[in-house]
């Protein structure tokens, strides 16, 4: 079993839906969780952290959830730009290595 | 200021020869980190410097990898008698340590053994 799982997708929405990432981690003991994106042939890039109370950043919110091991991505009013693969990465040490899920697959069409 | 980088970016090579791979960090940078990202899959950790301490190489696959970072800012990653399943994305990223978290990647380099 991968330490971090994602469901690989694809994900194909109309521009202005809403899409939802899930996204389940097996180490009780990860310190930090975040989703990065990564665009076709281009280096990850941090899109936001997560944290237990939730976070929101414009159309993005994430959220985790401790208990169930269990951290999701919302995109609200999806946008062409929005095509990308999306990561979910965790920590077992601040600071350490990052351990990434295998990336969920979004395309936004017109 | 500048990112962190990589070169090359592209390498064939054929199968048995060895290949070196640069990361240039950010600038001042302590922690480097190496991933490996096969086609379709999310990058997999290889190896972690802090300065010029290799402090984890369990992610190395096998003895024919090898990395150094001899002065704590670049770091060459070493493939000796490649294979075919080396062919993968070799992504370098930095932080600043002292448990900052962000990891800023380079572009990767592209490695094809033939």
């Amino acid at each position: 079993r991968k330490e971090v799982e994602q469901d690989p997708g694809p994900f194909n929405v109309p521009e202005g839906a809403t899409v939802a990432f899930n996204c389940t981690y097996s180490n009780s003991a990860s310190q930090s969780f975040f989703w990065y994106r990564q665009d076709c042939r281009k280096e990850p890039k941090l899109l936001m952290s997560v944290y237990s109370s939730g976070n929101e950043d414009g159309r993005f919110t994430a959220q985790l959830n401790r208990a169930s091991q269990y951290i999701s991505l919302l995109i609200r009013d999806s946008k062409l730009s929005d095509s990308a693969t999306y990561l979910c990465v965790v920590t077992e040490v601040r600071g350490g290595k990052l351990i990434f899920g295998q990336g969920t697959e979004l395309s936004v069409k017109p | 200021g500048a990112g962190v980088s990589q070169s090359p970016r592209y390498k064939v090579a054929k199968r048995g020869q060895d290949v070196a791979l640069r990361c240039d960090p950010i600038s001042g940078h302590v922690s480097l980190f190496w991933y490996q990202q096969a086609l379709g899959q999310g990058p997999e950790f290889l190896t972690y410097f802090q300065n010029e301490a290799q402090l984890d190489k369990s992610g190395l696959p096998s003895d024919r990898f090898f990395a150094e970072r001899p002065e704590g800012s670049v770091s060459t990653l070493k493939i000796q008698r490649t294979q075919q399943e080396d062919s993968a994305v070799y992504l370098c990223a930095s932080s600043l340590g002292r448990q900052q978290e962000t990891q800023y990647f380079g572009p990767g380099t592209r490695l094809l053994v033939l």
